[in-house]
């Protein structure tokens, strides 16, 4: 079925690393994303990973794909607390114009 | 460069009154739109997507129903609101199956049905 699963919520002290995980359903899905949204605000594409990668470092933000298990991660280094939010994975479904997403994790980052 | 219009940016309306959100989008043509809910406390829930105009494709049955008039404009319409109606609504556009930059989201409707 379709069902993207990730964890309701983390929190960090300011300063430590956080990882976001996220386990998908679709193992032929071509490409997964990471949304944040702030408060009251819509969406927000942070970065994205390409099926045939394992790793995609941007700045802070490190993906980890894991495709045997179908669980993404994502890292944020020196987590501020401007990082306050939730974030969503997505996935598309091949072949379609749909993407499923997680329920999101809100990140709480402590001063 | 693309943008993406979503309005008004919240709503209070009675059970039982109409519905109308609007989203258009500027900076590019024939996008995938699409219409989300996301519920209190939980994640987003596809309501709608459009490949074209005319074109509307119904992801969960429901009391709501969508537009596409134009290339660029996306409606999201109720005749009678529920309560069940309640929660904050993001339209999106995309580039097409094979677009790879995801989803550009508006900044959503908070409804709230009383």
């Amino acid at each position: 079925g379709e069902d993207v699963e990730q964890s309701l919520f983390l929190s960090v002290r300011e300063g430590d690393s956080s990882v976001i995980n996220c386990t998908y359903t679709d193992s032929s899905s071509t490409y997964l994303y990471w949304y944040k949204q702030e408060p009251g605000a819509g969406l927000q594409l942070l970065t994205y990973i390409f099926s045939n990668m394992d790793m995609k470092q941007d700045q802070r933000l490190t993906v980890l794909l894991n495709k045997k298990d179908k669980h993404l991660s994502l890292r944020i280094a020196d987590t501020q607390t401007g990082d306050s939010a939730i974030y969503f994975c997505a996935e598309t479904l091949s072949g379609t114009y749909k993407y499923i997403f997680g329920t999101g994790t809100r990140l709480k980052v402590l001063a | 460069s693309q943008t993406i219009h979503q309005w008004p940016a919240t709503l209070v309306q009675p059970v039982g009154s109409p519905l109308s959100l609007e989203c258009t989008v500027e900076g590019t043509s024939n996008p995938n739109l699409y219409w989300y809910r996301q519920a209190a406390g939980r994640g987003l829930q596809l309501l709608f997507y459009s490949v074209g105009i005319g074109q509307i494709s119904s992801e969960v049955p429901q009391n709501l129903s969508a537009s596409r008039p134009q290339d660029r404009q996306f409606i999201l319409s109720s005749k009678k609101l529920l309560l069940s109606d309640s929660g904050f609504y993001l339209c999106a556009w995309k580039g097409g199956a094979g677009s790879v930059y995801g989803y550009t989201f508006g900044s959503g409707t908070r409804l709230t049905v009383v």
